[in-house]
């Protein structure tokens, strides 16, 4: 079946460092890949998407590229800042089961940033 | 447009009783989908329902179901509770009209804790 495999946690950074999650992915048809972030006592917020390959999804400064020859989405950030310690998730969806409402989640990478 | 909301945000309790969640999705989104959260096998999927009927089912024994009234609020169940059934149960909601670019939208969460 789908399966997503994430860079184990936690992860720490100085501030301003750049920001790596790896995130590969496992699965039979096309799927749509996305990141999500969980706050502390919150539920999940979509960070960003990408539908088919070579698509980049960006926001908030985070950017992915949905690489099929190496079955990827990782996630970067040039610069990160305290304000971005969180978890993310990386999932994807297989599109052909009625559409995207099927996550499969990986694990989640914990990322904490040091002032 | 508000977004996804869930009642309650926490509950307590004891093994053998039976809990039942709501959830309701942004306006106009059709599809509701159901996943538990737990630090040992992380975020899962559990069902999903559209248009009244379920459409998606996850690997979760019959002691979980739901169901999705005309105005597509949902409700989840849980029946005969056991001590691993403590858990972040989320809720997400979506337009589900079948594109690869539908994404799902999730609410803050229930925290039931089994006694």
């Amino acid at each position: 079946g789908d399966s997503v495999t994430q860079m184990e946690g936690p992860v720490t950074l100085s501030e301003e460092a750049f920001l790596t999650i790896n995130c590969t992915y496992t699965a039979t048809g096309y799927p749509s890949l996305f990141w999500y972030v969980q706050y502390p006592g919150e539920g999940l917020q979509l960070l960003l998407k990408a539908t088919k390959a070579d698509d980049k999804g960006s926001n908030k400064g985070f950017e992915a590229t949905y690489r099929k020859e190496t079955t990827s989405f990782h996630l970067e950030k040039g610069s990160v800042q305290v304000s971005d310690s969180a978890v993310y998730f990386c999932a994807l969806s297989d599109p052909r089961n009625f559409g995207n409402e099927k996550l499969t989640f990986g694990t989640g990478t914990r990322l904490t940033i040091i002032p | 447009k508000a977004g996804v909301t869930q009642t309650p945000r926490y509950l307590i309790k004891t093994r053998g009783q039976q809990v039942t969640l709501s959830c309701s999705p942004i306006s106009g989104h059709r599809s509701v989908s159901w996943y538990q959260q737990t630090p040992g096998q992380g975020l899962q999927f559990l069902f999903e329902y559209f248009s009244e009927t379920q459409r998606n089912k996850g690997n979760f024994p019959g002691r979980f179901s739901g169901r999705q009234f005309s105005n597509s609020r949902s409700e989840m169940n849980v029946s005969t509770l056991e001590l691993g059934d403590s858990a972040l149960y989320l809720c997400a909601s979506s337009l589900a009209s079948g594109r690869a670019t539908d994404t799902q939208y999730f609410g803050p969460g229930t925290r039931l804790t089994v006694l």
